[in-house]
This record gives C-alpha cells, sequence and structure tokens, in this order.
C-alpha cells in the first residue's frame, strides 16, 4: 500500500464550484504539504503544516485554504474554483529527524480540470 | 523567494550516453539541496538530499555534486538507459524544510 495517498486522482469541475483534495499518509511524519504544479513551472508550494495546530501559507495560497485534520491528513479546498486553477496537485509528507533531512514523500497527484 | 534554475530545460540523448545537467541556486543561507526523479504518471521520488559543500553521492549509475561556495550542483547520468527518462528536480531547502523547487530537465533517453 502507498505510504502517502491523495482522493480524488482525477476531477473535473465547473468555475464557482467548492472542491476539497485530500491526503493521507502512514509514514507517521507531522510535516504535510500541498503543492500545484503547472507544465513549464515546477512545483510550487501552497500551504504547508509542521504539526496539527500548525498551518502556513506557502508561495500561492490565494485561493486556497486547508485543513489538518489529524496528523495523518491534510486537506486543500478551492472554496471557489477557477480555471487558472487547473493543474496537478501533490501532498508530500517530510520528517526533520534522520540521515536525509527533509526529504520529501509525494502522493501519486490529482489531475484537476476548472471548467 | 529563493529561485532555483535548472538548465537544461530538456534533454535528448541516445541509449548508453552519459549526461549532466546543472541546478544553480543561491548560496546565502544554504541549508540542504535535494535531487528528485519524476516519472511521467508517477510520484517524485528523492534521489539526493545534499547538505555540505564537495559533497558527492552516488546511486548506481546516477550521481551528483554539490559546491554550496558557488550556488551549483550537478547530476550526472552514466551511460543512460531508456528507464532513466524522466523529470530531475532540484530543490533549495531551508532549516525548516520548506522547498523551492527549480522547473526541472526532462530527459528521453532513445534505445
Amino acid at each position: 500500500d502507498a505510504d502517502v495517498t491523495q482522493t480524488p486522482r482525477n476531477r473535473i469541475t465547473k468555475t464557482g464550484k467548492r472542491i476539497m483534495l485530500e491526503c493521507s499518509q502512514t509514514k507517521g511524519h507531522d510535516r504535510m504539504y500541498w503543492y500545484r504544479q503547472d507544465p513549464g513551472l515546477g512545483l510550487r508550494l501552497i500551504y504547508y503544516s509542521f504539526d496539527v495546530k500548525d498551518i502556513n501559507k506557502g508561495e500561492i495560497s490565494d485561493g486556497y485554504s486547508v485543513s489538518r485534520q489529524a496528523q495523518a491528513k491534510f486537506s486543500l479546498s478551492l472554496e471557489s474554483a477557477i480555471p487558472n486553477q487547473t493543474a496537478l496537485y501533490f501532498c508530500a509528507t517530510s520528517d526533520p529527524i534522520g540521515p536525509y533531512p527533509h526529504e520529501q514523500f509525494f502522493g501519486p497527484g490529482t489531475r484537476l480540470t476548472v471548467l | 523567494i529563493l529561485n532555483v534554475e535548472q538548465s537544461p530545460q530538456s534533454l535528448h540523448v541516445q541509449e548508453g550516453d552519459s549526461t549532466n545537467f546543472t541546478c544553480s541556486f543561491p548560496s546565502s543561507n544554504f541549508y540542504a539541496l535535494h535531487w528528485y526523479r519524476w516519472e511521467t504518471a508517477k510520484s517524485p521520488e528523492a534521489l539526493f538530499v545534499m547538505t555540505l559543500n564537495g559533497d558527492e553521492k552516488k546511486k548506481g549509475r546516477i550521481s551528483a555534486t554539490l559546491n554550496t561556495k558557488e550556488g551549483y550542483s550537478y547530476l550526472y547520468i552514466k551511460g543512460s538507459q531508456p528507464e532513466d527518462s524522466a523529470t530531475y528536480l532540484c530543490a533549495h531547502g531551508g532549516s525548516q524544510g520548506n522547498l523551492i523547487f527549480g522547473k526541472g530537465t526532462k530527459l528521453s533517453v532513445k534505445p
């Protein structure tokens, strides 16, 4: 079983709809991240959380919100989706301790299309 | 925001060729440099995390070097194989664990 899972894997929605993307992990990591990937732009950080009570904005947080329901779960919401939020969304986790500090482990991605 | 630049943007090589890519990053306040391999339709996977100037890491035919004073890292692939085809991402990391990613180098290896 995958250590980091994302649901749904693909989603098509319409402008103005509220969308929630979910991420779950079994790695026991405290730190979780949401990124979006657009062609030619690399991965950009939307929000991150270092523990259940901690939420931080990333580079491109406008139009998004997050919820850290438990150590294992980190959800990303688009309150009112717009077409330029069409992208591939990745969730990731990391552990600050160990030989490779902050190596991030990625989920399979959610491809979101906003019409 | 720290800029991470990768070159080239894409690369086409023949099977058996050796190749290398470059990642450049601001040399001030350096903490860590990460390399990830991202195959189409899969999740990015970490190849190396490097923290010390002069670090060299190797995994099979893939190796990486790090120069923190001048702000660059090289990724080398010896004897490229079709299964090496992927996008290679580098990321500059801060002490808090946040990563700033470059746009990646897309490698295609023809049999």
